[in-house]
C-alpha cells in the first residue's frame, strides 16, 4: 500500500506567475484534502474534493483552484501568486475502507517560495 | 465563527506526564483529533474523539468534553523525540471532512 506522495517537494515561484501542485492519495482512498501552512502556524483548510467534485472549501480567494481526477490524485492550482502564498502545502486523503474513513494521512507537502 | 485555543508553547522534563489543552467554538462539531507534526514534516494522526470521555493508546491518551467545547491530549513517560508541535482539530458539522484547526503547541522536552 503506497502512501500520499506530492510533487514537487519544493517550488520557488515569482510573484504574478501560476504553480500547480500535485498529490497521489492513498490507495483506496477517494477523498482528497489541500491545506496551506505558513510556519509556525497550524494548517489552514483551501479545500477538499470527493470523487472528482469539489466538497467543501475554505476562506480561499478564487484564484486557488482545484481537480481531482478518476484515480482520485488531485491537483492545486494558484494564479497570480501573492508573497503571501509562501507556505507549506499539504495534501490528505480520506475516505479508504480499512481505516475509519475521517482519518486523514498526510503527504510530506509542498514547500512553495514566492519572491 | 470558527475558532480552537491551544498554549503556544509548552516545556516539560523527560520521562514526566504533560497535559495540553484544546478549546473549541465551531458552528458543528463531527469529532476532534490531534495530530503531531515535526518540524518540516507533516503531521501525523495520534488520535479521534467523537463522544465524551477519554480514549487511551499506549503514552497518549486524549480526552474531550462536548458540553465544555474542551480536549486535552496527555503524553506519559515523555521521550525527547515527542519534541514536537501538536495541533488539534476539530471536523465541522457538514457532509464533507473540512477541518478547522489550532495553531498548535510546541512542545519541547528536556534531558
Amino acid at each position: 500500500e503506497t502512501g500520499v506522495t506530492q510533487s514537487p517537494t519544493h517550488l520557488i515561484k515569482t510573484r504574478g506567475q501560476q504553480v500547480t501542485l500535485r498529490c497521489s492519495s492513498q490507495s483506496g482512498h477517494n477523498t482528497v484534502s489541500w491545506y496551506q501552512q505558513a510556519l509556525g502556524q497550524g494548517p489552514q483548510f483551501i479545500f477538499q474534493y470527493y470523487r472528482e467534485e469539489e466538497n467543501g472549501r475554505g476562506n480561499f480567494p478564487p484564484r486557488f483552484s482545484g481537480l481531482q481526477f478518476p484515480n482520485y490524485s488531485s491537483e492545486l492550482n494558484v494564479n497570480a501568486l501573492e508573497l503571501d502564498d509562501s507556505a507549506l502545502y499539504l495534501c490528505a486523503s480520506s475516505g479508504g475502507r480499512d481505516t475509519r474513513s475521517y482519518e486523514q494521512y498526510f503527504g510530506p507537502g509542498t514547500r512553495l517560495t514566492v519572491t | 465563527g470558527q475558532n480552537i485555543d491551544q498554549p503556544t508553547e509548552m516545556t516539560a522534563t523527560e520521562g514526566a506526564i504533560v497535559q495540553i489543552n484544546c478549546t473549541y467554538q465551531t458552528s458543528g462539531f463531527n469529532g476532534l483529533f490531534w495530530y503531531q507534526q515535526h518540524a518540516g514534516e507533516a503531521p501525523t494522526f495520534l488520535s479521534y474523539n467523537v463522544l465524551d470521555g477519554l480514549e487511551e493508546k499506549g503514552r497518549f491518551s486524549s480526552f474531550l468534553s462536548r458540553s465544555k467545547g474542551y480536549s486535552y491530549l496527555l503524553l506519559k513517560e515523555l521521550q525527547m523525540k515527542d519534541s514536537a508541535s501538536y495541533l488539534c482539530a476539530v471536523i465541522v458539522a457538514g457532509n464533507n471532512r473540512k477541518l478547522i484547526w489550532g495553531l498548535g503547541t510546541s512542545l519541547g522536552v528536556n534531558p
